[in-house]
């Protein structure tokens, strides 16, 4: 089945400097790439997400690249503040086989912007 | 708004108890999950349904099972809890398979 790999598991910035979580999958059927932000004591919630037809998708201070044939994507935040402090989670979901639609998360990144 | 919600929000229990989580939806989404969240393990599946006669085991089933009692309800159940199943758990939906999932509020489950 499919395996994403999240790195780094904690990140620590200082307001206005620029993160970057990485994520690796395994799953070459896999087409739907989205990211999650987990505030703390909240749901996941939807940042940003890509499509395997896409190499990279802006909203904002937020941005998303992935590269197919490496097999990994990343997210980028630029000008960070310090609401930007959470739990960042990347995911993957199959697009086909026995897997299909199942959504695999990373471990996780937690991300602190220090002011 | 439409929404995910999970009941109850919090829970403690003996081990060796049976325990239920529920997950209702106001979405009309057709796919429903059930996720175990654990620091540094990211979010796990447990199970997943895509639609009521469609139930399927995800990566970490064992001691659970669930329940798709209506497009619009899925259970988890723990038949006899133990003290590792101590997690925040996550109910998610979504429609089709190239769609945002979104999530309930979480059930926080402590097993003593």
């Amino acid at each position: 089945g499919e395996n994403v790999e999240q790195h780094p598991s904690t990140l620590s910035v200082q307001e206005g400097d620029s993160a970057v979580i990485k994520c690796t999958y395994s799953d070459s059927a896999s087409n739907y790439f989205p990211w999650y932000k987990q505030e703390l004591g909240k749901r996941p919630q939807l940042i940003i997400d890509i499509r395997s037809n896409v190499g990279e998708k802006k909203d904002q201070r937020i941005a998303v690249t992935l590269n197919k044939t490496a097999k990994h994507f990343s997210l980028h935040i630029t000008e960070t503040q310090p609401e930007d402090s959470a739990v960042y989670f990347c995911a993957a979901r199959v697009a086909g086989g026995t897997s299909y639609g199942k959504l695999t998360f990373g471990q996780g990144t937690i991300l602190t912007v220090h002011p | 708004d439409a929404d995910v919600t999970q009941t109850p929000r919090n829970r403690i229990t003996k081990t060796g108890k049976r325990i239920m989580l529920e997950c209702s939806q106001t979405k009309g989404h057709d796919r429903m999950y059930w996720y175990r969240q654990d620091p540094g393990l990211g979010l796990r599946l447990i199970y997943y349904s895509f639609d009521v006669k469609d139930i399927n085991k995800g990566e970490i089933s064992d001691g659970y099972s669930v329940s798709r009692q209506a497009q619009a309800k899925f259970s988890l159940s723990l038949e006899s809890a133990i003290p590792n199943q101590t997690a925040l758990y996550f109910c998610a939906t979504s429609e089709g398979a190239r769609t945002e999932a979104f999530f309930g509020q979480g059930t926080r489950l402590t097993v003593v």
